[in-house]
């Protein structure tokens, strides 16, 4: 059975940074693209960011293209997201999502975690 | 303003068929990338609902099905239960964006 499990979450001040991680069980996690989407409270989902199976290829939204980083760990089956220079306008719940497809643009994300609740406020 | 646009709500007695669409343009669906749809129950997590346009995961009803032409697509649901009411989103790829992206969401309730 596929699991995600996301951590990380939490209060933090505008302009300062978090790092949440995703664990992975289930499946070979090094054979998949894994992605974070997010939704603000009340609001609907936003992809957030993309990494490939390797973790050679990342691919952000604009609204947070050099501030955030995608990064993956294959040997400890890890997602990551490294959030610095926080918005209000970023806090929201993030999901932790496998990715599944061929052709990268078709991709969809066939299971999601949790998530965990990121709050940016002074 | 998502870039793939649904209606905000839709409605439907028990047992009656509800169609949800999902508004694109030539940078997305008109392009040609698959749209894909997802189920999120109050409180819950997105669950994977349609893939590939018309593809149906393990486990979800054939009561959902999904289609797509031109630069829309529609998820259809028939013999509508209490269970099914969630919010519905469409997904797929823009590549004036060069991302994923999906619509606002549908928040469909069973009378």
């Amino acid at each position: 059975e596929v699991q995600l499990l996301e951590s990380g979450g939490g209060l933090v001040q505008p302009g300062g940074s978090l790092r949440l991680s995703c664990a992975a069980s289930g499946f070979t996690f090094s054979s998949y693209a894994m992605s974070w989407v997010r939704q603000a409270p009340g609001k609907g989902l936003e992809w957030v960011s993309t990494i490939n199976n390797g973790g050679v290829s990342t691919f952000y939204a604009d609204s947070v293209k050099g501030r955030f980083t995608i990064s993956r760990d294959n040997s400890k089956n890890t997602l990551y997201l490294q959030m610095n220079s926080l918005r209000t306008e970023d806090t929201a719940v993030y999901y932790c999502a496998k990715g599944y497809g061929g052709d990268y643009r078709n991709w969809c994300f066939d299971h999601w975690g949790r998530d965990t609740l990121v709050t940016v406020s002074s | 303003q998502s870039v793939l646009t649904q209606p905000p709500s839709v409605s439907g007695a028990p047992g009656q068929r509800v169609t949800i669409s999902c508004t694109g343009s030539i940078s997305n669906i008109g392009a040609g990338y698959d749209v894909h749809w997802y189920q999120q129950l109050p409180g819950t997590a997105p669950k994977l609902l349609i893939y590939g346009n018309s593809n149906r995961p393990s486990g979800v009803p054939d009561r959902f099905s999904g289609s797509k032409s031109g630069t829309s697509a529609s998820l259809a649901i028939t013999g509508l239960q209490a269970e099914d009411e969630a919010d519905y989103y469409c997904q797929s790829y823009d590549s004036s964006l060069s991302g994923w992206v999906f619509g606002g969401g549908t928040k469909l309730t069973v009378l």
